[in-house]
């Protein structure tokens, strides 16, 4: 499969319990973004990085939240002291480079729960 | 600040027949106008999409359409089937360096054999 992988695929926490979860773009893809969808809504910009740059992070990513793309491939989001408000599902997308405009692909996702 | 409106919530066709789902924008500088089709469990689906400087597009049997003045595009599916059946999504790319997207609440689409 040649398509965005994402892992795990399920994560199930208790409340104030550190989470990351990965994000494997596209190769060559060099722009990659991380979505929140909860039931129900559609998927809710996070952050935006460009090769290995965080160039947009959404206000809904509070302090407790981290991201890193440290090789400009992979991609973490990290949630910390997790809370049962961020229990959603964690989608991650990739997007060639701008000469091809903005399709955006879409990864699984994490589905995370915390209890 | 950005937004994206979506209508109706939910919609129920027969099979064969035509479906619509409409959106409008608050960013008028946006310029990306992708649709998304999730089924249950599944990751969203690249569609169709149009930009700012075009007013109609078409892929078989689906079509989008953009009035930049109103705000406005909208999903157009004809000869509906079973398998259309699925949650779609609109989405909005406000101007920016980043193309992140503004999704609208999505519409549920029912096609009934």
């Amino acid at each position: 499969d040649t398509g965005v992988s994402q892992d795990p695929r399920h994560k199930i926490t208790k409340r104030g319990q550190n989470v990351t979860f990965r994000c494997d773009p596209i190769s060559e893809h060099n722009r990659l973004y991380w979505y929140r969808q909860t039931l129900g809504q559609g998927p809710e910009f996070l952050t935006y990085f460009q090769n290995e740059a965080q160039l947009e992070k959404s206000r809904l990513l509070s302090d407790r939240f981290s991201a890193e793309r440290p090789k400009g491939s992979f991609s973490t989001l990290e949630i910390q002291r997790t809370e049962q408000g961020d229990s959603a599902m964690y989608l991650c997308a990739s997007s060639p480079p701008r000469a091809s405009f903005n399709e955006q692909f879409f990864g699984p996702g994490t589905r995370l729960t915390v209890l | 600040g950005e937004n994206v409106e979506q209508h109706p919530s939910t919609l129920s066709v027969q099979e064969g027949d035509s479906a619509v789902i409409k959106c409008t924008y608050s960013d008028s500088a946006s310029n990306y106008f992708p649709w998304y089709k999730q089924e249950l469990g599944k990751r969203p689906q690249l569609i169709i999409d149009i930009r700012s400087n075009v007013g109609e597009k078409k892929d078989q049997r689906i079509a989008v359409t953009l009035n930049k003045t109103a705000k406005h595009f909208s999903l157009h599916i004809t000869e509906t089937q079973p398998e259309d059946s699925a949650v779609y999504f609109c989405a909005a790319s406000p101007f920016s360096n980043t193309g992140k997207l503004i999704f609208g609440q999505g519409t549920t689409l029912q096609v009934k054999p």
